[in-house]
């Protein structure tokens, strides 16, 4: 049971313009839920994270949507850049406990 | 402040065989977890420490352990290992005591079992 999902495996976007990953949740026991970005062979690196008691945080040039009734929440990257480029994973947690349940990850591409 | 670190970065050991992977921390993090990545699993949560107990384990057989120490580094331990323990385990580390703290990851190790 996928309690996460990255329905996206991949996403292509011309730099400047704007990256849109997406997650998909089904335990409603989440509270808490982050975004990281991942290079091959190298660990987690974390970019945003958002409580549910939030609709939206933003940092920079990225910015995460929580819609607690959809259980659905979304990475925002303005302006893309070629740097972006990497998988992206998101995560959830519960109260009371650091275990995150992550999802499969959305390769994002960046091209000039 | 240094990251987390992980050592060895990387091992190659032989079915059968025991490994033990160590984990320091960010300073002043008391909060330690592992995670397995495979390419078929994606990242799978294997356990949660929090001043030497452990709070949480995820569904792997019991060759797999861990444990905390006081200051807070952690280890853990695959016993007898199988072909299907070759994977990238990372440790990751928080301030908190569990919930809402942001989880920082170190550079992992990447385990071959031949």
């Amino acid at each position: 049971d996928q309690q996460v999902k990255q329905n996206s495996p991949s996403l292509s976007v011309q730099e400047g313009r704007i990256s849109i990953l997406n997650c998909d949740y089904t335990n409603s026991m989440f509270d808490y839920f982050l975004w990281y970005k991942k290079y091959p062979a190298e660990g987690p690196t974390f970019l945003i994270s958002i409580s549910s008691i939030k609709d939206k945080n933003e940092d920079g040039r990225f910015t995460v949507f929580l819609n607690k009734s959809a259980k659905h929440l979304s990475l925002h990257i303005v302006p893309s850049q070629p740097g972006d480029s990497a998988v992206y994973f998101c995560a959830a947690s519960a109260s009371d406990t650091d275990k995150l349940i992550f999802g499969t990850g959305t390769r994002l591409q960046v091209f000039p | 402040k240094a990251g987390v670190t992980q050592t060895p970065r990387y091992l190659i050991k032989t079915r059968g065989q025991q490994v033990t992977l160590s984990c320091s921390p960010i300073s002043g993090h008391r909060s330690v977890s592992w995670y397995q990545q495979t390419p078929g699993q994606g990242l799978q949560f294997l356990f949660e420490y929090f001043s030497e107990t452990q709070r949480n384990k995820g569904n792997f057989p019991g060759r797999f352990s861990g444990r905390q120490f006081s200051n807070s580094r952690s280890e853990m331990n695959v016993s007898t290992l199988e072909l299907g323990d070759s994977a990238l385990y990372l440790c990751a580390s928080s301030s908190g005591q569990g919930g809402g703290y942001e989880q920082y990851f170190g550079p992992g190790t990447r385990l071959t079992v031949t």
